[in-house]
């Protein structure tokens, strides 16, 4: 597509579920960021991808965030037995490897009831 | 994150200058970046500056790079309502030029 494309773009979800967090990057490009920003906060960094591969997982917050990437394209962020404090909402954003200007998805609007 | 600090709010009344400070501190820093974030949006990149530049300019934006202070400046001039935003100090490094975003410094532009 034409740009990053984040689904859903709401989600509502009751405490103790299971979420899942898709991001589309745009074609060809190699790097994959996820980010959360909870209201009125910065950008909070959780996980970056360059292909398959997460050279750099700090930024999860627990045990209970996951993410994959399969075929250099598609990501998935998992969080397991969600917490109210989980609700944000979850940029992703892609890049080249080659001049690294990310370019952001509008974004998931978590809210954990 | 804490590699890249800005400070987190500026108000500035219409039609005068902004300046937002950034620091950095990773000297191989390769590009450095300024996003803008308006409300219930994604970041939009604004502008941006590779490491051996000390200053670019595109229509009302500056930027100023200090590479010996590693200190990064984004100049609006004539601010309007319209630059009320969140707006991202990002670097990139490495041998994979992984990005890394400040906290974000909120403006509001007040008439």
């Amino acid at each position: 597509g034409a740009g990053v494309s984040q689904s859903p773009s709401n989600k509502v979800t009751e405490k103790g579920k299971d979420v899942e967090l898709r991001c589309d990057p745009i074609s060809g490009h190699t790097a994959l960021y996820w980010y959360r920003q909870s209201l009125g906060q910065g950008l909070e960094f959780l996980i970056y991808f360059q292909g398959n591969s997460a050279p750099d997982k700090s930024g999860l917050p627990s045990d209970r965030f996951s993410a994959e990437r399969t075929g250099g394209s598609v990501s998935t962020l998992t969080i397991q037995r969600t917490q109210q404090e989980d609700s944000a909402v979850y940029l992703c954003a892609s890049s080249t490897r080659i001049r690294s200007e990310a370019f952001f998805g509008q974004g998931t609007r978590l809210t954990v009831v | 994150g804490e590699d890249v600090e800005q400070s987190l709010f500026l108000s500035v009344r219409e039609g005068d200058s902004s300046v937002i400070n950034c620091t950095y501190t990773d000297s191989s820093s390769t590009y450095l970046y300024w996003y803008k974030q308006e409300p219930g949006a994604g970041l939009q990149l604004l502008t941006y500056i590779f490491s051996n530049m000390d200053m670019k300019q595109d229509q009302r934006l500056t930027v100023l790079l200090n590479k010996k202070d590693k200190h990064l400046s984004l100049r609006i001039a004539d601010t309007q309502t319209g630059d009320s935003a969140i707006y991202f100090c990002a670097e990139s490094r490495g041998e994979d030029y992984k990005l890394s975003f400040g906290a974000g410094t909120t403006v509001t532009v007040r008439a």
